[in-house]
């Protein structure tokens, strides 16, 4: 069965552009959460979607939004970027129902704003 | 809010030896999930272990166990026979049951190191 896969890999930006990171899940899972790693703040949740609809939210600025499709991959999307959003963006997935809380990663999206 | 943290910024061990990572979180609910995560070089993170807090037994994957000591809020992790492979950040996280969602909350990490 073929991991989670997220595309690009990487990404250079320049500040005040806006960027798109998609993640597609395993097969089968319905939830895909999103993270921003960072040396300064390490591991930090940004959302997650269930069946198209986002069921959690974490502390991150609105410029942040995400979307989930009918085929379960998902999209996220900063807009009007900052330096501070270079970070790596992982990916994750998981069945989403409540026994169930094993979540599998992707290898993530490195971005760099400039 | 719930809080995980990882005291030990680094950690080296011999080859073949043991070594034990430690974590405690913080939280007010009952029931919960912890987990441990490996994050090698590749920066893929990969699940290492699982511990249900309903369940008593300490969870064990092969070389890796785990203590878990839910009055406490501990929850350690042992990896025996350490192998060069083991090298990398480890992750402790906790997520809560009746969360409703999938939102791990992790600690800031332990960078392995294996000396041959």
């Amino acid at each position: 069965k073929a991991g989670v896969t997220q595309t690009p890999r990487y990404l250079i930006k320049t500040r005040g552009q806006q960027v798109t990171l998609s993640c597609s899940p395993i097969s089968g899972h319905r939830s895909v959460s999103w993270y921003q790693q960072t040396p300064g703040q390490g591991l930090q949740f940004l959302f997650e979607y269930f069946s198209e609809t986002q069921r959690n939210k974490g502390n991150f600025p609105g410029r942040f939004s995400g979307r989930q499709f009918s085929n379960s991959r998902s999209e996220m999307n900063v807009s009007t970027l900052e330096l501070g959003d270079s970070a790596l963006y992982l990916c994750a997935s998981s069945f989403g129902f409540p026994t169930a809380y094993e979540q599998y990663f992707g290898p993530g999206t490195r971005l760099t704003v400039t | 809010a719930q809080t995980v943290t990882q005291s030990q910024p680094e950690m080296s061990v011999q080859e073949a030896e043991t070594v034990t990572l430690s974590c405690t979180y913080d939280t007010s609910e009952s029931d919960y999930y912890l987990f441990w995560y490996k994050q090698p070089p590749s920066r893929q993170m990969i699940l290492v272990i699982r511990q249900e807090a309903y369940k008593q037994q300490n969870a064990t994957e092969n070389r890796f166990s785990v203590n878990f000591q839910k009055a406490a809020k501990s929850f350690s992790l042992k990896i025996s026979d350490s192998q060069l492979g083991d090298a990398a950040m480890y992750f402790c996280a906790y997520t809560g049951l009746f969360q409703g969602a999938q939102k791990l909350v992790f600690g800031q990490g332990t960078r392995l190191t294996i000396n041959p």
